[in-house]
């Protein structure tokens, strides 16, 4: 089966940049999405298609993916985006990443 | 903008059928793949299976002998049954909507439903 793997944890200042990755055999040749959650909430998409951000989702998220990798790159981290947060994919099923807890100190 | 709402019993016996309903406002329930996503308590997603509005359906590999999941069109409601519950199934069961294009997305979800497995 497909597997996503993320950090499970990240940690960073507010006002720079929290990089947040996640592996998967040839992900790149997949399409990345990523999903916000906040405690008692339900999921955010904030990244499609690898890079595009949803309406409403303010310009400091921004994705990447190649190679085995794709990333979500939050840059001037706010305390706002401090959740966990969710890569996901295609194969035969959708698969989710295990999440990252996003800190913000 | 669409409105995604589960709803069904929040305590079921184990053994026994797990019963939701995804009830779609505010939007059609048509040219879209409907999904069941679910959360244990304190971990991550894991998908279940999703239903186009015509009737096909693809169910994750691991749940595929439990599930099932149908399409009400005239209710604009999806629903999903899951049998033989048991401990492990205890989550937050969210639906889901998600555009049919290549790229493959779950722009709106519900707030999401917790069912227990206990006796």
């Amino acid at each position: 089966s497909y597997d996503l793997t993320q950090p499970p944890s990240v940690s960073v200042s507010p006002g720079q940049t929290a990089t947040i990755s996640c592996s998967g055999d040839k992900l790149g040749d997949k399409y990345a999405s990523w999903y916000q959650q906040k405690p008692g909430q339900s999921p955010v998409l904030v990244i499609y298609q690898d890079n595009k951000r949803p309406s409403g989702i303010p310009e400091r998220f921004s994705g990447s993916n190649s190679g085995n990798t794709a990333t979500l790159t939050i840059s001037g981290t706010q305390a706002m985006d401090e959740a966990d947060y969710y890569c996901q994919a295609w194969d035969s099923s959708a698969i989710f990443g295990g999440g990252t807890k996003l800190t913000v100190l | 903008q669409v409105h995604l709402q589960e709803s069904g019993p929040g305590l079921v016996k184990p053994s026994e059928t797990l019963s939701l309903t995804c009830t779609v406002s505010d939007g059609s329930i048509t040219n879209y793949y409907w999904s069941w996503i679910r959360q244990p308590p304190g971990k991550g997603l894991e998908w279940i299976g999703y239903i186009y509005h015509s009737g096909s359906t693809n169910y994750n590999p691991s749940l595929k002998s439990r599930v099932t999941i149908s399409v009400d069109t005239s209710k604009n409601q999806i629903s999903l049954k899951l049998s033989s519950v048991t401990a492990a199934d205890t989550a937050v069961y969210y639906c889901a909507r998600e555009t049919p294009t290549v790229t493959r997305f779950f722009d709106y979800w519900g707030q999401g439903t917790l069912v227990t497995v206990s006796s």
